[in-house]
């Protein structure tokens, strides 16, 4: 079975300045994908960066870069230059094949940005 | 270009009534699920599709049947509402190389009373 674990709750964090939500994730799986999600107060599901396990490198797209230490079991998102419009839940996820199939997710981080 | 409509957006039944949710995709793609989201819990997978006819059981099954007749269309049926299952019900389904992105539908409030 697979566990995704988001400890933070809630976060605050002063526009233009980098935050990082954490996840760590347990699997036996050999191979698997992990998966940041972000949802607004409109309640959309909005995919934001994908790792795969065997990806040598840490994902990158735009402001958001998944800090992937696979000893640690742990697949944090770092969000630079936080804007306003970055206040939202934000949910990691994972899938036991690396695709986007049959996602476990946590129960998320509620990250406000402030002036 | 939504990719994939959710039908209705909104619903109120009652309890021991059947109910049908809708997820329409435009992107001919092979695979599509739903979800559910509760406070707590973040999503849970319910049931998927790899294909037409092709259907299989997620983590919350119980109490939901899905059918997937055409490749665009992918049903969830509630049999018996109960008051547990007013939720949000998200569709998706897989886009990008090997399906690395989960595309999801904006939802649909179900209200059990």
């Amino acid at each position: 079975a697979q566990k995704i674990t988001q400890t933070q709750p809630g976060m605050f964090v002063q526009e233009k300045e980098a935050v990082t939500l954490d996840c760590t994730y347990d699997t036996s799986d050999p191979s698997y994908g992990l998966f940041w999600y972000k949802q607004p107060s409109s309640g959309e599901m909005i995919f934001l960066i994908y790792q795969g396990s065997y990806d040598q490198q840490n994902a990158t797209e735009g402001r958001y870069s998944l800090n992937f230490q696979k000893a640690r079991k742990s697949a944090n998102l770092v969000i630079s230059a936080s804007q306003l419009g970055d206040s939202a839940m934000y949910f990691c996820a994972m899938s036991a094949t690396g695709t986007a199939s049959k996602l476990t997710f946590g129960t998320g981080t509620r990250l406000q940005v402030t002036l | 270009d939504a990719g994939i409509t959710q039908s209705p957006r909104h619903k109120v039944t009652e309890t021991g009534t059947p109910v049908t949710l809708r997820c329409h995709q435009t992107e001919n793609h092979r695979y599509m699920y739903w979800y559910r989201q509760d406070p707590g819990h973040g999503l849970r997978l319910i049931h998927y599709s790899y294909g037409v006819k092709d259907t299989d059981k997620g983590e919350v099954s119980d109490g939901y049947s899905v059918s997937r007749s055409k490749t665009e269309d992918f049903l969830l049926t509630l049999e018996s509402a109960t008051s547990s299952q007013t939720s949000v019900y998200f569709c998706a389904i897989g886009r990008g190389v090997m399906d690395t992105e989960a595309f999801f539908g904006q939802g649909t409030r179900l209200t059990v009373v």
